[in-house]
Protein backbone atom coordinates (compact mmCIF):
# COMPACT_ATOMS: atom_id res chain seq x y z
CA UNK A 1 0.00 0.00 0.00
CA UNK A 2 1.14 3.57 -0.31
CA UNK A 3 1.86 5.39 1.92
CA UNK A 4 3.52 9.26 2.57
CA UNK A 5 5.63 10.94 5.45
CA UNK A 6 6.86 14.19 6.25
CA UNK A 7 8.98 15.43 8.77
CA UNK A 8 9.54 17.09 11.30
CA UNK A 9 5.89 17.06 12.77
CA UNK A 10 6.99 20.38 14.29
CA UNK A 11 9.23 23.26 14.03
CA UNK A 12 10.39 26.26 15.52
CA UNK A 13 13.03 28.32 13.72
CA UNK A 14 14.47 32.01 14.08
CA UNK A 15 14.02 34.59 11.68
CA UNK A 16 16.58 34.33 9.29
CA UNK A 17 17.58 30.74 9.54
CA UNK A 18 16.97 28.01 6.82
CA UNK A 19 14.31 25.66 6.22
CA UNK A 20 13.90 22.68 4.71
CA UNK A 21 11.07 20.09 5.14
CA UNK A 22 11.19 16.37 3.51
CA UNK A 23 7.92 14.51 2.01
CA UNK A 24 8.80 11.03 0.95
CA UNK A 25 6.42 8.74 -0.86
CA UNK A 26 6.05 4.59 -0.32
CA UNK A 27 4.22 2.00 -2.73
CA UNK A 28 4.05 3.76 -5.31
CA UNK A 29 6.46 5.26 -8.88
CA UNK A 30 6.30 8.33 -10.78
CA UNK A 31 3.74 10.13 -8.55
CA UNK A 32 2.84 13.79 -8.72
CA UNK A 33 3.38 15.49 -5.36
CA UNK A 34 2.36 18.74 -3.85
CA UNK A 35 3.11 21.12 -1.32
CA UNK A 36 0.46 23.03 0.41
CA UNK A 37 0.28 25.65 3.09
CA UNK A 38 -2.35 26.06 5.77
CA UNK A 39 -2.16 29.28 7.27
CA UNK A 40 -4.08 29.79 10.74
CA UNK A 41 -7.07 30.22 10.11
CA UNK A 42 -7.14 30.26 6.49
CA UNK A 43 -7.54 27.80 3.71
CA UNK A 44 -4.79 25.68 1.60
CA UNK A 45 -3.14 27.56 -0.90
CA UNK A 46 -1.14 25.26 -3.18
CA UNK A 47 3.00 26.38 -3.03
CA UNK A 48 4.51 23.85 -5.29
CA UNK A 49 3.61 20.77 -8.00
CA UNK A 50 6.10 18.09 -9.26
CA UNK A 51 5.28 15.88 -12.11
CA UNK A 52 8.79 14.44 -12.26
CA UNK A 53 12.28 14.19 -10.87
CA UNK A 54 13.77 18.25 -11.06
CA UNK A 55 10.22 18.85 -12.57
CA UNK A 56 8.81 21.80 -10.33
CA UNK A 57 6.20 24.32 -10.79
CA UNK A 58 5.95 27.46 -8.33
CA UNK A 59 2.54 28.74 -7.86
CA UNK A 60 2.69 31.98 -5.99
CA UNK A 61 5.68 33.87 -5.40
CA UNK A 62 7.34 33.36 -2.35
CA UNK A 63 10.28 33.17 0.35
CA UNK A 64 10.24 29.39 -0.49
CA UNK A 65 11.22 26.94 -3.30
CA UNK A 66 11.27 23.12 -3.73
CA UNK A 67 13.31 20.55 -5.27
CA UNK A 68 12.46 16.77 -6.15
CA UNK A 69 15.68 14.94 -6.16
CA UNK A 70 14.07 11.67 -6.45
CA UNK A 71 10.78 10.27 -7.93
CA UNK A 72 9.34 9.30 -4.44
CA UNK A 73 11.20 12.77 -2.42
CA UNK A 74 9.84 16.00 -2.19
CA UNK A 75 11.90 19.09 -0.66
CA UNK A 76 10.64 22.26 0.64
CA UNK A 77 13.32 24.47 1.61
CA UNK A 78 14.10 28.33 2.54
CA UNK A 79 17.59 30.00 2.72
CA UNK A 80 15.62 32.77 5.21
CA UNK A 81 12.59 32.71 7.10
CA UNK A 82 10.02 34.74 7.39
CA UNK A 83 7.93 35.71 10.39
CA UNK A 84 5.18 35.28 7.60
CA UNK A 85 6.07 31.81 6.67
CA UNK A 86 4.50 30.11 9.75
CA UNK A 87 1.95 27.93 9.25
CA UNK A 88 1.28 24.41 8.79
CA UNK A 89 2.91 22.68 5.66
CA UNK A 90 1.25 19.24 3.97
CA UNK A 91 2.85 17.19 1.81
CA UNK A 92 0.41 15.60 -0.92
CA UNK A 93 1.01 12.47 -3.88
CA UNK A 94 -1.38 11.99 -6.43
CA UNK A 95 -0.86 9.09 -9.23
CA UNK A 96 -0.06 9.67 -12.33
CA UNK A 97 -3.86 9.97 -14.65
CA UNK A 98 -5.24 9.06 -10.82
CA UNK A 99 -6.01 13.02 -10.14
CA UNK A 100 -9.67 11.95 -10.49
CA UNK A 101 -9.45 10.24 -6.74
CA UNK A 102 -8.03 13.19 -5.28
CA UNK A 103 -4.81 13.81 -3.46
CA UNK A 104 -3.81 11.43 -0.40
CA UNK A 105 -2.13 14.57 2.21
CA UNK A 106 0.57 13.37 5.29
CA UNK A 107 0.05 14.42 8.38
CA UNK A 108 1.79 18.03 8.14
CA UNK A 109 4.63 19.87 9.16
CA UNK A 110 3.88 23.28 11.85
CA UNK A 111 6.00 25.69 11.40
CA UNK A 112 6.44 28.30 13.62
CA UNK A 113 8.92 31.17 12.77
CA UNK A 114 9.77 33.27 15.98
CA UNK B 1 -10.51 32.11 -12.41
CA UNK B 2 -10.42 29.41 -9.84
CA UNK B 3 -11.72 30.31 -6.62
CA UNK B 4 -13.96 27.90 -4.08
CA UNK B 5 -15.63 29.77 -1.17
CA UNK B 6 -17.44 27.85 2.12
CA UNK B 7 -18.41 29.56 5.09
CA UNK B 8 -16.24 29.73 7.95
CA UNK B 9 -18.27 27.93 10.64
CA UNK B 10 -21.27 25.43 11.64
CA UNK B 11 -22.16 24.96 15.06
CA UNK B 12 -24.85 21.86 15.09
CA UNK B 13 -26.29 19.61 17.77
CA UNK B 14 -25.19 16.47 18.13
CA UNK B 15 -27.75 13.85 16.23
CA UNK B 16 -28.91 16.76 13.85
CA UNK B 17 -27.80 16.64 10.22
CA UNK B 18 -25.42 19.45 9.81
CA UNK B 19 -25.10 20.59 5.67
CA UNK B 20 -21.91 22.29 4.72
CA UNK B 21 -22.12 23.80 1.40
CA UNK B 22 -19.27 25.40 -0.94
CA UNK B 23 -19.45 27.18 -4.17
CA UNK B 24 -17.47 26.92 -7.24
CA UNK B 25 -16.26 29.04 -10.20
CA UNK B 26 -14.25 26.86 -12.76
CA UNK B 27 -17.13 25.12 -14.99
CA UNK B 28 -15.01 23.07 -16.60
CA UNK B 29 -13.98 20.93 -13.03
CA UNK B 30 -15.39 17.13 -13.51
CA UNK B 31 -14.08 16.12 -10.29
CA UNK B 32 -14.99 17.78 -6.97
CA UNK B 33 -13.92 16.70 -3.28
CA UNK B 34 -14.76 16.76 0.02
CA UNK B 35 -12.39 16.33 3.20
CA UNK B 36 -11.84 16.07 6.47
CA UNK B 37 -9.05 17.35 8.68
CA UNK B 38 -8.79 16.78 12.57
CA UNK B 39 -7.00 19.34 14.51
CA UNK B 40 -3.37 19.24 14.07
CA UNK B 41 -3.77 16.65 11.45
CA UNK B 42 -3.27 16.20 7.55
CA UNK B 43 -6.19 16.34 5.20
CA UNK B 44 -7.88 13.19 4.77
CA UNK B 45 -10.35 12.23 1.78
CA UNK B 46 -14.08 12.18 2.97
CA UNK B 47 -15.68 11.73 -0.72
CA UNK B 48 -15.69 12.66 -4.39
CA UNK B 49 -18.42 13.38 -6.64
CA UNK B 50 -18.26 13.46 -10.53
CA UNK B 51 -19.60 16.19 -12.22
CA UNK B 52 -22.06 14.39 -14.06
CA UNK B 53 -23.66 13.57 -11.21
CA UNK B 54 -26.41 14.74 -9.35
CA UNK B 55 -26.22 13.12 -5.97
CA UNK B 56 -23.58 10.54 -4.42
CA UNK B 57 -24.61 9.04 -0.94
CA UNK B 58 -22.14 6.72 1.22
CA UNK B 59 -23.29 5.60 4.68
CA UNK B 60 -24.25 8.92 6.75
CA UNK B 61 -22.32 11.53 4.00
CA UNK B 62 -25.09 12.61 0.90
CA UNK B 63 -23.13 15.09 -1.94
CA UNK B 64 -25.13 16.65 -3.57
CA UNK B 65 -23.98 18.91 -6.79
CA UNK B 66 -25.84 21.12 -8.51
CA UNK B 67 -23.54 22.30 -11.79
CA UNK B 68 -25.47 25.08 -13.02
CA UNK B 69 -25.00 26.79 -9.71
CA UNK B 70 -22.07 25.50 -9.20
CA UNK B 71 -22.94 24.52 -5.72
CA UNK B 72 -21.73 21.40 -3.75
CA UNK B 73 -23.02 20.51 -0.22
CA UNK B 74 -22.32 17.67 1.70
CA UNK B 75 -25.02 16.90 4.66
CA UNK B 76 -23.75 14.48 7.63
CA UNK B 77 -26.62 12.60 8.90
CA UNK B 78 -27.02 12.23 12.78
CA UNK B 79 -24.02 14.34 13.40
CA UNK B 80 -21.58 12.95 15.88
CA UNK B 81 -18.93 14.50 18.24
CA UNK B 82 -16.42 12.83 16.35
CA UNK B 83 -17.40 14.87 13.34
CA UNK B 84 -16.13 17.86 14.21
CA UNK B 85 -13.61 18.65 12.51
CA UNK B 86 -12.61 20.95 9.13
CA UNK B 87 -14.09 20.05 6.59
CA UNK B 88 -12.62 21.42 2.62
CA UNK B 89 -14.19 21.29 -0.07
CA UNK B 90 -11.91 20.73 -3.46
CA UNK B 91 -12.49 21.12 -7.47
CA UNK B 92 -10.44 19.62 -9.65
CA UNK B 93 -8.97 22.08 -12.30
CA UNK B 94 -6.69 21.93 -14.97
CA UNK B 95 -4.01 24.65 -15.47
CA UNK B 96 -0.31 24.15 -17.58
CA UNK B 97 -1.54 21.31 -18.15
CA UNK B 98 -1.65 19.58 -15.21
CA UNK B 99 -4.45 18.57 -13.19
CA UNK B 100 -4.73 20.77 -9.63
CA UNK B 101 -6.92 21.17 -6.95
CA UNK B 102 -7.89 24.10 -5.58
CA UNK B 103 -9.27 24.23 -1.59
CA UNK B 104 -12.02 26.17 0.00
CA UNK B 105 -11.11 28.09 3.13
CA UNK B 106 -12.73 24.97 4.96
CA UNK B 107 -15.72 25.08 7.25
CA UNK B 108 -15.44 24.24 10.81
CA UNK B 109 -18.03 22.41 12.20
CA UNK B 110 -18.57 22.22 16.18
CA UNK B 111 -20.96 19.52 17.24
CA UNK B 112 -22.34 20.12 20.59
CA UNK B 113 -24.25 18.18 23.12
Amino acid sequence: SQTIHQWPATLVQPVGSPLSLECTVEGTSNPNLYWYRQAAGRGLQLLFYSVGIGQISSEVPQNLSASRPQDRQFILSSKKLLLSDSGFYLCAWSGQGQANYGYTFGSGTRLTVV
Amino acid sequence: GEDVEQSLFLSVREGDSSVINCTYTDSSSTYLYWYKQEPGAGLQLLTYIFSNMDMKQDQRLTVLLNKKDKHLSLRIADTQTGDSAIYFCAEKTISGGYNKLIFGAGTRLAVHP
